[in-house]
């Protein structure tokens, strides 16, 4: 089944004690991405990737960093999470399609990280 | 000024009338249009995309792009009460990976 997975789907934890979501894609696509989304701000993107080894900021890179090392996967990692965190975080897929298409991005399940 | 802007709602439909939802955005170099469907809880689907003037047709659901005024909009005909969800109007800048997204607006079809 193609799909997006990302672990852990809840995480509570202190302020300053580094973590990791993973992101994973069984779809072999190019481009991925992580979103966070709080009530009233929406959906907004963080880091995107648009292939091994390439990364670029979103709208909101403070305080987060990512890696792709291998295709299928584009960790989220917080070296010291903060309370303003706090949210629900979102990986994205898709692939790279020619001049005048589109990207469809295919969604993660979603991780609902506090930071107390 | 934000990327992308909707009216957040609530927006409540009888069954079986037209919803009407309506997006603006900022960056005249946006190419691509997108609308998805997020329920409570869940991650956002893709239920239409859009990227030339004019309107386009997928089952009960037509969304209409006017790239002069900056507006995407999404027709939904026929509401069911399965509809009743928040719609994320999303833009694409360039065939790359930066999207921005509007805050959605919550739908309710009444039965």
């Amino acid at each position: 089944e193609a799909q997006v997975t990302q672990n852990p789907r809840y995480l509570i934890t202190v302020t300053g004690k580094k973590l990791t979501v993973t992101c994973s894609q069984n779809m072999n696509h190019e481009y991925m991405s992580w979103y966070r989304q709080d009530p009233g701000l929406g959906l907004r993107q963080i880091y995107y990737s648009m292939n091994v080894e390439v990364t670029d900021k979103g709208d909101v890179p403070e305080g987060y960093k990512v890696s792709r090392k291998e295709k299928r996967n584009f960790p989220l990692i917080l070296e010291s999470p903060s309370p303003n965190q706090t949210s629900l975080y979102f990986c994205a897929s898709s692939f790279r399609r020619g001049l005048g298409s589109y990207n469809e991005q295919f969604f993660g399940p979603g991780t609902r990280l506090t930071v107390l | 000024q934000k990327e992308v802007e909707q009216n957040s709602g609530p927006l409540s439909v009888p069954e079986g009338a037209i919803a009407s939802l309506n997006c603006t955005y900022s960056d005249r170099g946006s190419q691509s249009f997108f609308w998805y469907r997020q329920y409570s809880g869940k991650s956002p689907e893709l239920i239409m995309f859009i990227y030339s003037n004019g309107d386009k047709e997928d089952g009960r659901f037509t969304a209409q792009l006017n790239k002069a005024s900056q507006y995407v909009s999404l027709l939904i005909r026929d509401s069911q009460p399965s509809d009743s969800a928040t719609y994320l109007c999303a833009v694409n800048l360039n065939i790359g990976n930066q999207f921005y997204f509007g805050t959605g607006t919550s739908l309710t079809v009444i039965p």
